[in-house]
């Protein structure tokens, strides 16, 4: 019962920009909560790529970039590499009648051409 | 460095209680920067958050699921667990601990996960 909307799939070749947009609502993403991003490569658990909306942790490359606007926000992956062959999630917090809770995006798995 | 291992029976019968444990290496359940979570994921699937806890033993649960839930926490063992009741096929996941924050600007970001622990519903 994801709240957050992913695209199911991008693609690109190498060195190509690919983006992927978390559309949410007034709830969640509208309602001021931070962005934060995950990639989840096969067989792994998922690792912490952008928090706060647009912040790397120590160690994630600058090729990955966060942005949000409105109810909304992307990822973007430039100079495309093979490694970044994985799922990205998105995830917020969103608080409404039904109560509080953490949630994340429907998952969008990149494929390098 | 900060690590989580859950662990627990990989194989549970319908309709009984699942119960994991993780516990944390490198780094104390006790401090007061970070709540403790719960996260799992059908395979295939996507990631649903199950709940958090506080080192105080403040939880919050997703609602959809608060009704079978508990999760606590044993700070003399630097450990946290989970407790899900009536079980059914819909609960086979990979079930994940996590660390989340509430330091800004990484407040509300799982910073580190667990490897997962794969749990099956079945007779």
């Amino acid at each position: 019962q994801s709240v957050l909307t992913q695209p199911p799939s991008v693609s690109g070749a190498p060195g190509q920009r690919v983006t992927i947009s978390c559309t949410g609502s007034s709830s969640n993403i509208g309602a001021g909560y931070d962005v934060h991003w995950y990639q989840q490569l096969p067989g792994t658990a998922p690792k912490l790529l952008i928090y706060g909306n647009s912040n790397r942790p120590s160690g994630v490359p600058d090729r990955f970039s966060g942005s949000k606007s409105g109810t909304s926000a992307s990822l973007a992956i430039t100079g495309l590499q093979a490694e970044d062959e994985a799922d990205y999630y998105c995830q917020s917090y969103d608080s409404s009648l039904s109560g509080s809770n953490y949630v994340f995006g429907t998952g969008t798995k990149v494929t390098v051409l | 460095q900060v690590q989580l291992q859950e662990s627990g029976p990989g194989l549970v019968k319908p309709s009984q209680t699942l119960s994991l444990t993780c516990t944390v290496s490198g780094g104390s359940i006790s401090s007061g920067s970070y709540y403790w979570s719960w996260i799992r994921q059908p395979a295939g699937k996507g990631l649903e958050w199950i709940g958090r806890i506080y080192t105080s033993g403040s939880t919050n649960y997703n609602p959809s699921l608060k009704s079978r839930v508990t999760i606590s926490v044993d700070t003399s063992k630097n450990q946290f667990s989970l407790k899900l009741s009536s079980v059914t096929a819909a609960d086979t996941a990979v079930y994940y601990c996590a660390r989340v924050s509430i330091v800004v600007p990484i407040a509300g970001a799982f910073d580190i996960w667990g490897q997962g622990t794969m749990v099956t519903v079945s007779s």
